[in-house]
């Protein structure tokens, strides 16, 4: 079974509107990671945020992970037509290993212009 | 190679025949992964290579499904007497040392399909 579990499984804004996703995993890990998928094929590191961290940020990306709660936020804020993809998170297990990587089933994102 | 590569981007096959899908990694990426991506869904993990080690394959749907990695860079995912739930999307990343505290560069992919 997958550790990551997006939500919501779709959202549709429109464009200048910000974005938030959530993820809630099972078990403790030691860092989670989101990634954008365009057009169904290669995935694209975003942002990655470790266990001991609360929040980070990355241009208009803020990502947050409440270890408490087991879940974690994306949000994109001043949205554009070319934010229109799917995004996933990926947990990595407590023991860092890279094997322990899983992926979300992703919420797909569109942007109306 | 300036990310990893991935042949070919669309396969066409019919049931019960062999496929090879092939992955260029990132020259120096010592960790290779292989997903399976079916329509709609999140990335299934299949098998992870890294360094010299023996590889992980507890990710393989079925005797089937066989992969190698030659020399520490190209690999190759071999899938034998292919069925029509084999079709999905087949993506490759890899990641400069696979210690699990790093991004990963995924392919674009091959889209399989078994008619």
């Amino acid at each position: 079974s997958q550790q990551g579990e997006e939500d919501p499984q779709a959202l549709s804004i429109q464009e200048g509107e910000n974005a938030t996703m959530n993820c809630s995993y099972k078990t403790s890990i030691n860092n989670l990671q989101w990634y954008r998928q365009n057009s169904g094929r290669g995935l694209v590191h975003l942002i990655l945020i470790r266990s001991n961290e609360r929040e980070k940020h990355s241009g208009r990306l803020r990502v947050t992970l409440d270890t408490s709660k087991k879940s974690s936020s994306l949000l994109i804020t001043a949205s554009r037509a070319a934010d229109t993809a799917s995004y996933f998170c990926a947990t990595v297990g407590g023991s860092g290993s890279a094997r322990q990587l899983t992926f979300g089933s992703g919420t797909q994102l569109t942007v109306l212009p | 190679g300036a990310g990893v590569s991935q042949s070919p981007s669309n396969k066409v096959t019919e049931k019960g025949k062999d496929v090879e899908l092939r992955c260029d990694p990132i020259s120096g990426h010592t960790a290779l992964y292989w997903y399976r991506q079916s329509l709609g869904q999140g990335l299934e993990f299949l098998i992870y290579f890294q360094g010299n080690s023996a590889p992980d394959k507890s990710g393989l749907p079925s005797d089937r499904f066989s992969a190698e990695r030659t020399g520490g860079s190209v690999s190759t995912l071999t899938i034998q007497r292919t069925q029509q739930e084999d079709s999905a999307v087949y993506l490759c990343a890899s990641s400069l040392t696979g210690t699990g505290i790093e991004k990963l560069f995924f392919g674009s992919g091959t889209q399989l399909s078994v008619l």
